[in-house]
């Protein structure tokens, strides 16, 4: 079945250094999108990419959508501890018929002061 | 604007007892979702509805039913919780297809 899968699991980066988390689906996406959900928190919408090749910016964060629609990636660039949490990609499931979502599993991300 | 706002935030049921999990939208969206998480597992979608009076099975629907009888509520019910059903319950809705969500706070849910 349709798979989205994330890389890393987690990932512990000292305060400033750089993070990047890697999406990688098993079918062909017309849009992918990113979420945030910091601990003991719900999900937040990030951002929608939609076109291939296409990069976005958010301040510090960069996403990526890959040419083939197959993958993406979110880095953040010197990360502060307001970084700290977990980021899920996530595509149409079966072309996004019925308008639902199919998750990765998402990159935990701990920021060390 | 609340958003979308779920209720109750935490429950514990024992194991055989029923439950029905709200979750109201100002939004004026079409499309909502119940998906749940569990450490290790990600979001996984249990029921969504594309409209008022539809809904539709997920990825893991055994064990709810869902009804959306007024656009902006969808109920997710337990008609007989099992220990494998302790989760955080998650609500979410958006426009439609190709969408952002927007999520509930979520429920945290027992069953022991």
């Amino acid at each position: 079945g349709q798979q989205v899968m994330q890389i890393p699991q987690y990932q512990h980066v000292q305060e400033g250094e750089d993070f990047t988390t890697y999406c990688n689906s098993s079918t062909t996406l017309s849009n992918i999108q990113w979420y945030k959900q910091r601990p003991g928190g719900h999900p937040v919408f990030l951002i929608q990419l939609v076109k291939s090749g296409e990069v976005k910016k958010q301040k510090r964060l960069t996403f990526q959508f890959g040419e083939a629609k197959k993958n993406s990636s979110l880095h953040i660039t010197a990360t502060q501890t307001t970084d700290v949490g977990t980021y899920f990609c996530a595509g149409p499931r079966y072309g996004g018929s019925q308008g639902n979502l199919i998750f990765g599993k998402g990159t935990k991300l701990s920021v060390k002061p | 604007n609340a958003g979308v706002t779920q209720t109750p935030k935490f429950r514990v049921l024992k194991t055989g007892q029923s439950m029905t999990l709200l979750c109201a939208q100002d939004m004026n969206h079409e499309y909502m979702y119940w998906y749940r998480q569990d450490p290790g597992m990600g979001l996984r979608l249990i029921h969504y509805s594309v409209g008022e009076g539809t809904t539709a099975k997920g990825e893991v629907p055994d064990g709810y039913n869902v009804s959306r009888l007024k656009k902006q509520n969808f109920l997710l019910g337990l008609e007989s919780a099992a220990p494998s059903q302790t989760s955080v319950y998650f609500c979410a809705s958006s426009p439609g297809t190709h969408y952002g969500y927007t999520f509930g706070s979520g429920t945290r849910l027992t069953v022991v």
